[in-house]
């Protein structure tokens, strides 16, 4: 089993749609949580960085931690065209380490 | 926000050679690392670039294949040696602690094609 599952996608939404990006774990020793998007031929961008359960908002996202059940969401409202892109979940120990992945899944949002 | 720059963009390169690549912050960052992404895999560290001293690599990572200095708090460079098409990925560094905190910042990638 992969430390990190991510939904395999591709993903296409119709503009305005609410979208739900999921990623399982199985190591209960991580405790930061990452969202990273990136546009083809960029490098990856950070969206949401949370550390342990709970969730986060910032503007049309939110991130949802729920460490008991080892799984994360990335939830985008009002889905706009400018957000298809590839969405990387990750995941640390702490501080100073290095960052597990999610293999990622493409989103398209259709307008 | 800090600009963190890759060099080159992207190149080819005969198999049997080597091409370094380049990572510059433009502030003093406490942690360097240096990711491979490959098509359809997960983003995988190579290492970590200490500075001053030796870099940490990971399972599946060697110093002679892929060396790595870091002279300072802002610059870190990546060799990838004797390359084969195998090699063929895009190269990524990052970067933590920026104003102190703990995120991981990317820089815009380098592509890479041996042919």
């Amino acid at each position: 089993q992969k430390e990190v599952e991510q939904d395999p996608g591709p993903l296409s939404v119709p503009e305005g749609a609410i979208v739900s990006l999921n990623c399982t774990y199985s190591n209960s020793a991580f405790q930061y949580f990452m969202w990273y998007r990136q546009y083809s031929r960029k490098g990856p961008e950070l969206l949401m960085y949370t550390y342990s359960s709970g969730n986060k908002e910032d503007g049309r996202f939110t991130a949802q931690v729920d460490k008991s059940s080892k799984y994360i969401s990335l939830f985008i409202r009002d889905s706009q065209p400018s957000d298809s892109a590839t969405y990387l979940c990750a995941m640390s120990t702490g501080a100073n380490s290095k960052l597990t992945f999610g293999k990622g899944i493409t989103l398209s949002v259709r307008p | 926000s800090a600009v963190i720059s890759q060099k080159p963009s992207r190149d080819i390169c005969q198999r049997g050679t080597s091409l370094t690549i380049q990572c510059q912050v433009d502030s003093q960052v406490t942690m360097m690392f240096w990711y491979r992404q490959q098509p359809g895999q997960s983003l995988t560290l190579i290492a970590t670039a200490n500075q001053g001293s030796e870099a940490t690599y990971e399972s599946g990572f060697v110093i002679d294949k892929f060396p790595i200095s870091r002279p300072n708090l802002t610059f870190s460079t990546l060799t990838v040696s004797n390359m084969s098409p195998e090699d063929s990925s895009i190269y990524l560094c990052s970067v933590e602690g920026l104003a102190g905190g703990n995120e991981q910042f990317f820089g815009p990638g380098t592509r890479l094609t041996v042919l």
